[in-house]
């Protein structure tokens, strides 16, 4: 079935740090893919996306691109910040348009100062 | 734009009772609405799918005379836990998918979650 790999967390890096979150998945068909940011409590917000191949995502200075030929949709981010600090899930989208996100198992992010 | 609510964020019931948990869709209608669990330090689980107007489509596993959802309008979502006990205290989140992008690269629309606590 489809699936989802991201490293395994937690990740710790001290502020400016550059960010790479690794994320692998196997799907059927052409997904959209997503990373979804949780913080402490909350629910998941949408931080970027792409739909085709080559896509480059972005958002808050987040970055990604879907690369069809490895079946990755690596995270990164140049320079992180203390309000970085969060969960982050890769996420393809199951086939179809009622289809469900697949989630990895998270990656928790520690921002230090 | 695209803001799901979710109530109650928290809460605190006694074992054998049922609690229900609304997710409303603000902004826009939502034909289909999932439901998820979360435990502490591991990713969601999909517990169903709830269309407007039809039954929901529960995963595998998940009990679905134990967990009742009820899809009455294209805003709004119910999951009623019923008779709880303490293993069912959990994270609980649902999803909500905008009508009006209904394709299969459109996001899905996250509420911020209801804290469960059996006791």
């Amino acid at each position: 079935g489809n699936s989802v790999t991201q490293m395994e967390g937690p990740v710790t890096l001290s502020e400016e740090a550059f960010l790479t979150i690794n994320c692998t998945y196997t799907a059927t068909g052409y997904p959209s893919l997503f990373w979804y940011v949780q913080y402490p409590g909350e629910g998941l917000q949408l931080l970027l996306k792409a739909t085709k191949a080559d896509d480059k995502g972005s958002n808050k200075g987040f970055e990604a691109t879907y690369r069809k030929e490895t079946t990755s949709f690596h995270l990164e981010k140049g320079s992180v910040q203390v309000s970085d600090s969060a969960v982050y899930f890769c996420a393809p989208r199951d086939g179809g348009s009622q289809g469900n996100l697949i989630f990895g198992k998270g990656t928790k992010l520690s921002v230090k100062p | 734009g695209a803001v799901v609510s979710q109530h109650p964020s928290w809460v605190i019931c006694k074992s054998g009772t049922s609690v229900k948990i609304e997710c409303r869709s603000l902004d826009f209608q939502a034909t289909t609405m999932f439901w998820y669990r979360q435990f502490p330090k591991q990713s969601l689980m999909l517990m169903a799918t709830s269309n407007e107007g039809s039954k929901a489509t529960y995963e595998q596993g998940v009990e679905k005379d134990k967990f009742l959802i009820n899809h009455a309008s294209l805003t709004l979502s119910t999951l009623t836990v019923t008779s709880a006990h303490p293993e069912d205290s959990s994270f609980y989140i649902c999803s909500a998918l905008d009508r009006a992008q209904y394709s299969y690269n459109s996001p899905l629309h996250f509420g911020n979650g209801t804290r469960l606590t059996v006791t």
